[in-house]
């Protein structure tokens, strides 16, 4: 069975452009989300996701960035304008539901931004 | 305060020696605690989760949960230099709408 799958795997963008993450979860899993890892740093949620339902976004700069989830299953993180500081790794994870335990992570999507 | 709390390391074992790896949490209401490993460059990937006070053994791995202290902890024995990576703590924390919080990681090294 596949994974949690990601794309792109990197990505440089200048400053001011804009970016987006795609993330397919493993097939079953409802709950999906979407995690912002600095370097030395722990995964810091970004939103998640219950099926298409946004439940807690409350940490998504919503200035810049944007998600979707539209039939329940892959999702969009968006960034426009990107900034230096969004440079970092962008992490997908889903699971079979809320409480469930265990988060599978797809490999991740490096942004660099000059 | 941060929710989820880990010694960043590097922890330095030699090869065969028992590791130990701490957290702790803020939220006294947390439920479900977890450890992932993370190699250079790549994901996640959990190796161990507890929900009850004590100990909880799965191979040369060993989680410990103190609720009272709001402690978890994480044995590795016979240390091997595979397990070099980061550890990372999670809680799930209904204060944080049932969502898993992260600590920092402690990076463990394992010296042949």
């Amino acid at each position: 069975e596949a994974g949690v799958v990601q794309s792109p795997r990197y990505k440089i963008i200048e400053k001011k452009q804009p970016v987006a993450f795609w993330c397919n979860p493993i097939s079953g899993h409802n709950t999906l989300y979407w995690y912002l890892q600095n370097l030395g740093q722990g995964p810091e949620l970004l939103i998640r996701y219950e099926n298409e339902e946004a439940v807690d976004d409350s940490q998504l700069p919503k200035d810049r960035f944007s998600a979707e989830r539209l039939k329940g299953v892959d999702s969009t993180l968006k960034i426009q304008p990107a900034e230096l500081g969004d440079s970092a790794v962008y992490l997908c994870a889903s699971s079979l539901g809320e409480n469930t335990g265990e988060l599978f992570f797809g490999e991740g999507s490096r942004l660099t931004v000059l | 305060q941060k929710e989820v709390e880990q010694n960043s390391g590097p922890l330095s074992v030699p090869e065969g020696a028992i590791a130990s790896l701490n957290c702790t949490y803020s939220d006294r209401v947390s439920q479900s605690f977890f450890w992932y490993r993370q190699y250079s460059g790549k994901s996640p990937e959990l190796i161990m989760s507890i929900y009850s006070n004590g100990d909880k053994e799965d191979g040369r791995f060993t989680a410990q949960l103190n609720k009272a202290s709001q402690y978890v902890s994480l044995l590795i024995r016979d240390s091997q230099p595979s397990d070099s990576a980061t550890y990372l703590c999670a809680v799930n924390t209904p204060n944080y709408g049932q969502n898993f919080v992260f600590g920092p990681g402690t990076r463990l090294s394992v010296l042949p």
